[in-house]
């Protein structure tokens, strides 16, 4: 398996404008997570699905961002309209089962000017 | 309420010295689990190991070892005989099981670790 892939490796964006993020999970992976890197927060959790149901939401920053888990193979996370202060490297994970080991993807590396 | 502490934010070491580097961390839950992860200067998260809270079995890999104590709510890591490569960011995590869920990890802030030649 290719392992957890994302895309774009890079964005920058205006601020404004709105960003799709994209996730491809591992496949056979029940779990998948959303995470943001940032130097004054460090890794903090925005989403989680499992089998595709979001099941917690509560670190996503606010109604500008949301997520959606269409089928078991495919992932986004949107931001609308962009801030300069949501810059920062987003992680797409997957996991096989509950407390399991998370694979993360290389990230997004998101710049809003 | 969950949490992780890496109370080491950098670490500078000469190649071939030992480091251990330090988790603490915080639960009211019985059943739960600890990992630790790498993050090389390219960016990835690379997962390194996954304990249950049931198991203090010390564990050797190689030049890496993990040394889980209950008593002290420690799961530290040390690199025996470190290696320019070594040098990356390391995270300590946590994920709690309530009522036969795992939730999903609670990172600490991470030790940033500098191997010299």
């Amino acid at each position: 398996d290719a392992g957890v892939i994302q895309s774009p490796r890079h964005e920058v964006t205006e601020m404004g404008q709105e960003v799709t993020l994209r996730c491809k999970p591992i496949s056979g992976h029940d779990y998948l997570f959303w995470y943001r890197q940032t130097m004054m927060r460090g890794l903090e959790l925005l989403i989680y699905f499992n089998n595709n149901v979001p099941i917690d939401d509560s670190g996503m920053p606010e109604d500008r961002f949301s997520a959606k888990m269409p089928n078991a193979s495919f992932s986004t996370l949107k931001i609308q309209p962009s801030e300069p202060r949501d810059s920062a490297v987003y992680f797409c994970a997957s996991s096989f089962n509950e407390g399991t080991e998370a694979f993360f993807g290389q990230g997004t590396r998101l710049t809003v000017v | 309420a969950q949490k992780v502490t890496q109370a080491q934010t950098e670490i500078s070491v000469v190649e071939k010295e030992d480091v251990t580097l330090d988790c603490v961390y915080e639960t009211r839950d019985t059943t739960y689990y600890l990992f630790w992860y790498k993050q090389p200067p390219s960016g990835e998260l690379v997962f390194l190991i996954r304990r249950n809270s049931f198991d203090e079995q010390n564990e050797i890999s190689g030049r890496y070892s993990w040394n889980f104590q209950k008593s002290t709510s420690s799961f530290n890591f040390t690199i025996t005989a470190s290696q320019v490569v070594d040098s990356a960011v390391y995270f300590c995590a946590l994920s709690e099981v309530t009522s036969g869920s795992a939730r999903q990890l609670t990172f600490g802030s991470g030790t940033q670790l500098t191997v010299l030649p």
